[in-house]
């Protein structure tokens, strides 16, 4: 059974046009990772929460932004997404023991047009 | 600040044959190392991992690795090839001595097993 979901698969969405991902998981884990990842290169963290506490990485682009309303759910939100900004972007999520692995989602291919 | 380097961009091998995909690393503190593995549209799917502990892990898919602390390498390796293996590989690591490091990864190293 799938732990990590993310929502939808594939999005295209216009240039310029807010979109937003979706993930959720089961495995009530404390952390959540949204992270960005072009064209088979290293994915490219771009913010985590744990719990509540939101976490930016400083290169983060204020064009990204995001909720976690609960432990579930955790949603990235992109105000004006530009041609850049076609990627795979995968979610995850682990516990906040620095030894355990993260759980990834299938990713969101999302394009921009 | 730490780092992961991952040599080589392909690794070719044929069926049947044993495989090796390099991994190296640095970090201030002990290291927490892991291989991920990302078919092609999928996420990242975990392999197996370094705590502490023996050197040599076994994680899934008959895949192991060797931790090898002299060299701060982590190599992946498997002794015999599957067609069915070929796919993008991840090394990553966090520093154990940081609680609120995050995961940093390689670049990737793309396994082409060839029947």
């Amino acid at each position: 059974d799938a732990m990590v979901i993310q929502n939808p698969r594939y999005q295209v969405t216009q240039f310029g046009k807010p979109v937003t991902l979706s993930c959720s998981q089961t495995l009530n884990h404390n952390v959540m990772y949204w992270y960005q990842q072009k064209s088979s290169q290293a994915p490219k963290l771009l913010f985590h929460y744990y719990d509540k506490d939101f976490n930016n990485e400083a290169d983060t682009p204020d064009n990204f932004q995001s909720r976690r309303p609960n432990t579930s759910f955790c949603f990235l939100d992109i105000r004006s997404p530009g041609l850049g900004d076609t990627a795979m972007y995968l979610c995850a999520t682990s516990r906040v023991e620095g030894s355990t692995e993260a759980f990834f989602g299938q990713g969101t291919r999302l394009t921009v047009v | 600040a730490q780092s992961v380097a991952q040599p080589e961009d392909q690794v070719n091998v044929a069926e049947g044959n044993p495989l090796t995909v390099k991994c190296t690393y640095s970090v201030s503190g002990n290291p927490y190392l892991f291989w991920y593995v990302q078919y092609p549209n999928r996420g990242l799917q975990f392999l197996l991992k370094y705590i502490t502990g023996d050197n040599l892990v076994k994680g899934s898919y008959g895949f192991e690795a060797e931790f090898n602390k002299s060299q701060t390498s982590f190599h992946l390796k498997k002794p015999s090839a599957l067609v069915s293996d070929s796919a993008l590989y991840f090394c990553a690591v966090r520093d154990g001595g940081n609680a609120g490091n995050m995961l940093t990864f390689g670049g990737g190293t793309r396994l082409m097993v060839k029947p």
